[in-house]
């Protein structure tokens, strides 16, 4: 059973559109970490939200803090070819305990 | 700063067999944790060491077991290699300050493939 449920699981869509990706727990984490992951490599961190409502922007992407802090979601804008790729999700846990959502694998069409 | 670094990055083993792989961390960094990559069962914890001692584990039999030596540098060993140990073994290194803020920073994984 994984602690972390993303939705969707598979996306596909064209370039310019926008997406969200969620990221549900039943669970209270200390602070939530989104990464992307390319094929053969392993995840890079886009970024780390810890306050309970917290957003954060990076560029076309928004990553929001759910105000209880068991849930996130990622929201790109325009989405473009580069942004394609496997998206996890980390639930951080005291004692440097992370926690993996089972990933949303993004493919943007051009 | 030079990245986490692994190797193998390619390994195909027959049933049966042990593995050894190796995780350089980033400089300065103490923690070191693994996991297993599978297209099933995603991103699955293994354990991690902190100053050459497990810290935390996961889920998974006695036949994984790892290390960390007094330079940070962790291995991960698999005894008696099965099918379903094929998979993508990540290494992760990160700084442990603050837990509400630890980053982990991952190396490219080392692909085992077991025949």
């Amino acid at each position: 059973t994984q602690l972390l449920e993303q939705s969707p699981q598979f996306l596909s869509i064209q370039e310019g559109e926008n997406l969200t990706v969620y990221c549900n727990s039943s669970s209270v984490f200390s602070s939530l970490q989104w990464y992307r992951q390319e094929p053969g490599e392993g995840p890079v961190l886009l970024v780390t939200v810890v306050t309970g409502g917290e957003v954060k922007k990076l560029k076309r992407l928004t990553f929001q803090f759910g105000d209880a802090r068991k849930d996130s979601s990622l929201h790109i804008t325009a989405a473009q070819p580069g942004d394609t790729g496997l998206y996890l999700c980390a639930g951080v846990r005291t004692g440097n305990q992370f926690y993996f959502g089972t990933g949303t694998s993004l493919t943007v069409i051009p | 700063k030079a990245g986490v670094t692994q190797t193998p990055r390619y390994l195909i083993k027959t049933r049966g067999q042990q593995v050894t792989l190796s995780c350089s961390p980033i400089s300065g960094h103490r923690s070191v944790s693994w996991y297993q990559q599978t297209p099933g069962q995603g991103l699955q914890f293994l354990f991690e060491y902190f100053s050459e001692t497990q810290r935390n584990k996961g889920n998974f039999p006695g036949r994984f077991s790892g290390r960390q030596f007094s330079n940070s540098r962790s291995e991960m060993n698999v005894s008696t290699l099965e099918l379903g140990d094929s998979a993508l073994y990540l290494c992760a290194s990160s700084l442990v300050a603050s837990s509400t803020y630890n980053e982990q920073f991952f190396g490219p994984g080392t692909r085992l493939t077991v025949l």
